[in-house]
């Protein structure tokens, strides 16, 4: 059975860090397309970064230079290590498995999500 | 990037149909995908591709594209179709995301 635990939100300071972590079950990280997708408390969902299969890594315009989505085939766990967070980024951080094709994508499993606040 | 445009809230009958539009250039090239959220849960995927449903997904759901709009048809809604209902697609770089506005289903 495909399962995917993300942890690591909290309560962070405005220009603070935080780490999220995916621990997924039931297939291989590394195998797969991996993503963040965020939602701030009542508003819609945001896609925040993805890493392929290979190794390559895209992020949101909002997010470049501050995030950095990573994975370890070891603990096949997916990470998402967020700098210089500002208000902005208080969000439910989902992780989500994507299927990539040359005519689309989608994402068949997601995690239950982490909270991200930030304030000070 | 690309953006993609729902309207905002729709409402149908019970055991009627309802249609969901999303609307983007991306969607000239890509196919979207339909995500459903409920309140405190994580989105389920409920259509892929041209019009596929995962293995658990009534097939009153169903997927269509033209040109730049792809729509979400729920044929004979049901009151636990009630949710947040979000488009998602590829970006003109075919190496980002992007998500649907959003559309609130409500079923009277």
């Amino acid at each position: 059975e495909v399962q995917l635990v993300e942890s690591g939100g909290g309560l962070v300071q405005p220009g603070g860090s935080l780490r999220l972590s995916c621990a997924a079950s039931g297939f291989t990280v590394s195998s797969n397309y991996m993503s963040w997708v965020r939602q701030a408390p009542g508003k819609g969902l945001e896609w925040v970064s993805v890493i392929y299969s290979g190794g390559s890594t895209y992020y949101a315009d909002s997010v470049k230079g501050r995030f950095t989505i990573s994975r370890d085939n070891s603990k096949n766990t997916l990470y998402l290590q967020m700098n210089s967070l500002r208000a902005e980024d208080t969000a439910v951080y989902y992780c989500a498995r994507e299927w990539g094709y040359s005519y689309g994508s989608h994402f068949d499993y997601w995690g239950q999500g982490t909270l991200v606040t930030v304030s000070s | 990037s690309s953006e993609l445009t729902q309207d905002p809230a729709v409402s149908v009958a019970l055991g009627q149909t309802v249609r969901i539009t999303c609307q983007g250039d991306s969607l000239r090239s890509y196919y979207a995908s339909w995500y459903q959220q409920k309140p405190g849960q994580a989105p389920v995927l409920v259509i892929y591709g041209k019009n596929n449903r995962p293995s658990g997904i009534p097939d009153r759901f169903s997927g269509s594209s033209s040109g730049n709009t792809a729509s979400l048809t729920i044929t004979g809604a049901q009151a636990e179709d009630e949710a947040d209902y979000y488009c998602n697609s590829r970006d003109s770089s075919g190496n980002h995301g992007v998500f649907g506005t959003g559309t609130k289903v409500t079923v009277l």
